[in-house]
């Protein structure tokens, strides 16, 4: 069992809908990141909050919107998908170094995913 | 043991055989090296890592290697088992970035 929870595991949707993907950690984490798997590919930045706020945007589409609303959450509300936008959602977290530099790696821990199908 | 020089795709590993996973890296300058492990249907998950000021790291069963000289990393597995069959990706993180950059993942079958 993982300890950052994504919900649902499996969606289904079409192109006109609207859908949130969730994610949930309570292991103290302030970064947390949404990550697109394609299969048999590596994990693909999507989007990194900090303290819950937006760090880093990989230039995704505006179909795509993350909301941070507390230090334990974090949403991604999909609108108008495309077909292939079908993919393994990844949610993870970490540890925010505390000293000099933020940024100092830490490992992120990854939830199992959110499989969405866009019909 | 079983073991490649160069990154490959797929590696197919005798039950109780060692196994070697080579990396190499983009940046010289990274500093922070991860390596996780994806079984079908689950997420990435977190095995060993090592900062840019060592060269060896050892876990439970598992060691990292990093070779700064040639930009490259690898993980060994020792006395490989069935449950350690999964795609293996390991990771790079450049000192002034949050982003962690995938390699494209080495599958491991392990035979019994």
């Amino acid at each position: 069992d993982t300890e950052v929870t994504q919900t649902p595991k499996h969606l289904v949707m079409g192109m006109t809908n609207k859908k949130s993907l969730k994610c949930e950690q309570h292991m103290g984490h302030r970064a947390m990141y949404w990550y697109k798997q394609k299969a048999k590919k590596p994990p693909e930045l999507m989007f990194v909050y900090s303290y819950e706020k937006l760090s880093i945007n990989e230039s995704v589409p505006s179909r795509f919107s993350p909301e941070c609303p507390n230090s334990s959450l974090l949403n991604l509300h999909l609108h108008a998908l495309q077909p292939e936008d079908s993919a393994l959602y990844l949610c993870a977290s970490s540890q925010v170094f505390s000293g000099r530099n933020p940024r100092r790696g830490q490992p992120q821990h990854f939830g199992d995913g959110t499989r969405l199908s866009i019909l | 043991g079983e073991s490649v020089g160069l990154h490959l795709p797929t590696l197919s590993v005798q039950e109780g055989d060692n196994s070697i996973i080579n990396c190499a890296y983009s940046n010289s300058a990274s500093d922070y090296f991860i390596w996780y492990k994806q079984e079908s249907g689950k997420g990435p998950q977190f095995i060993i890592d090592i900062r840019s000021n060592m060269d060896k790291r050892q876990g439970q069963r598992v060691t990292v290697l990093l070779n700064k000289t040639v930009k490259h990393l690898s993980l060994q597995i020792a006395a490989t088992q069935p449950g350690d069959s999964a795609v293996y990706f390991c990771a790079e993180k450049h000192p002034d970035d949050y982003k962690l950059s995938f390699g494209a993942g080495t599958t491991v079958t392990v035979r019994a």
